[in-house]
């Protein structure tokens, strides 16, 4: 069955430091999500993506932010200049489509996160 | 302010005691309720979409409801196996429909 990957499973960082947290969506899906879970806190939308631009984010998503898909598989949140409050489990998803009232097509299938430390 | 409540935070269960999780919403337009089942260091796997009042998908042990204000997860003859973390998130109507609001979660644990 498709999923969706991650890597690396854990990114220890230095604060200050910029990060690359990588993603491969499921093959066929055209919508790609960042979201991140702050440690006992709920799963919180970061950004959204469509042909290749930004279709939403929330006001977490700042100028410390930026996401790309650099290629026809991989997807890429950046974090530049990390904080200690950046510490967090990010979650990559992806769907076939943003809302269709068909839950085969527009069903947000996660990966299974990146756990980012900033020391 | 859109809001997912989830109720109860934690629920101790023995096998085979069934019981339900709820999930109670305050939205300007649903265009989507989803139920999630999450293991601790694991990413959200999903479970259910339900659409509309009414509602009603089933699999294995768990069966979702929908009314307009709420969600239900069932869970019938729970094995240690169904312990996990459920969350129920809402996706909009206006505006941001391509995001998923979440709520806290409940922490299911079954003991044989």
């Amino acid at each position: 069955e498709p999923e969706v990957t991650q890597t690396p499973s854990h990114q220890v960082t230095q604060m200050g430091q910029e990060v690359i947290l990588r993603c491969v969506p499921i093959s066929n899906h055209l919508y790609f999500y960042w979201y991140r879970q702050i440690l006992g806190q709920k799963v919180e939308f970061l950004v959204s993506f469509y042909n290749n631009e930004i279709s939403e984010k929330s006001e977490i998503f700042d100028d410390q932010f930026s996401v790309e898909r650099p290629d026809g598989s991989n997807f890429t949140l950046k974090i530049r200049s990390t904080k200690l409050e950046d510490s967090a489990m990010y979650f990559c998803a992806s769907s076939t489509k943003a809302t269709s009232g068909d839950s085969s097509t527009d069903t947000q299938y996660f990966g299974p996160g990146t756990r980012l430390t900033v020391l | 302010e859109d809001q997912v409540t989830q109720s109860p935070e934690a629920l101790r269960l023995q096998e085979g005691e069934s019981s339900s999780l709820n999930c109670s919403y305050t939205v300007s337009g649903l265009r989507g309720l989803f139920w999630y089942r999450q293991d601790p260091g694991k990413g959200p796997e999903f479970l259910f979409t339900l659409y509309s009042a009414g509602e009603e998908k089933e699999k294995e042990r768990l069966k979702a409801t929908l009314t307009k204000k709420e969600s239900f997860l069932h869970i019938t003859a729970p094995k240690p196996e169904d312990s996990a973390t459920y969350l129920c998130a809402v996706r909009l109507f206006s505006g941001g429909y391509n995001k998923l609001i979440f709520g806290a979660g409940t922490r299911l644990a079954v003991h044989p």
